[in-house]
């Protein structure tokens, strides 16, 4: 069975840079199938998906959010990873990484459990 | 988000209730439609995808059909353990991925 994992700080400061990283267990971040994404959801909000990565490394983004955000991919290591950098209080969500079908439309079959960021100094 | 949805449905126990999807440039334009529900608390769960398949595990009172610029979930025999945030998914030409805005089901 496929699991997937996020693992943050937290607590991040406005203005700086949020990683998070997501670990796969039960499948391979290689399978060609599958893209894998972050999505986000705000406290009491609706859900917004950030980004997806293919294990090449080969990503697209959010447009709203293209300009701070990165995704990683690594292979060796089975995880994928998001940097979001001049993060504020609008960056304050859940954030769950997930598997996500080859396709334009593709769906998210796994998700991870999620992990809450809260900026704030 | 360019996908629309009503904030809220309710029905009764064993009664048929229906959350609609809007988009024009996402649906409209052909693009396949995924559905999800969420318990408050926990990740999102895939629910119906490509428009009317459910994954193994879903009950097959819940089902999903596509048609212009809109798409449905349908849940036959509301039950108790149904009522939680439902979400629509699909791709926008502009956008890339875009969720609904969610409905909220109450079971009366």
């Amino acid at each position: 069975q496929l699991q997937l994992q996020e693992s943050g700080p937290g607590l991040v400061k406005p203005s700086e840079t949020l990683s998070l990283t997501c670990s796969v267990s039960g499948g391979s971040i290689s399978d060609r199938r599958y893209y894998w994404g972050w999505i986000r959801q705000p406290p009491g909000k609706g859900l917004e998906w950030i980004g997806s990565i293919y294990n090449s490394g080969s990503a697209y983004y959010n447009p709203s959010l293209r300009s701070r955000v990165t995704m990683f991919v690594e292979t060796s290591m089975n995880q994928f990873s998001l940097k979001l950098t001049s993060v504020t209080a609008a960056d304050t969500a859940v954030y769950y990484c997930a598997r996500q079908e080859y396709t334009s439309s593709g769906y998210f079959d796994y998700w991870g459990q999620g992990t809450l960021l809260t900026v704030s100094s | 988000s360019v996908l629309t949805q009503p904030p809220s449905v309710s029905g009764a126990p064993g009664q048929r209730v229906t959350i609609s999807c809007t988009g024009a440039s996402s649906i409209g334009a052909g693009y396949d439609v995924h559905w999800y529900q969420q318990f408050p608390g926990r990740a999102p769960r895939l629910l119906i995808y490509d428009n009317n398949n459910r994954p193994s595990g879903v009950p097959d009172r819940f089902s999903g059909s596509k048609s212009g610029t809109s798409a449905s979930l349908a849940i036959t025999g509301l039950q108790a353990e149904d009522e939680a945030d439902y979400y629509c998914q699909s791709y926008d030409s502009s956008l890339k991925k875009v969720f609904g805005t969610g409905t909220k089901v109450t079971v009366l």
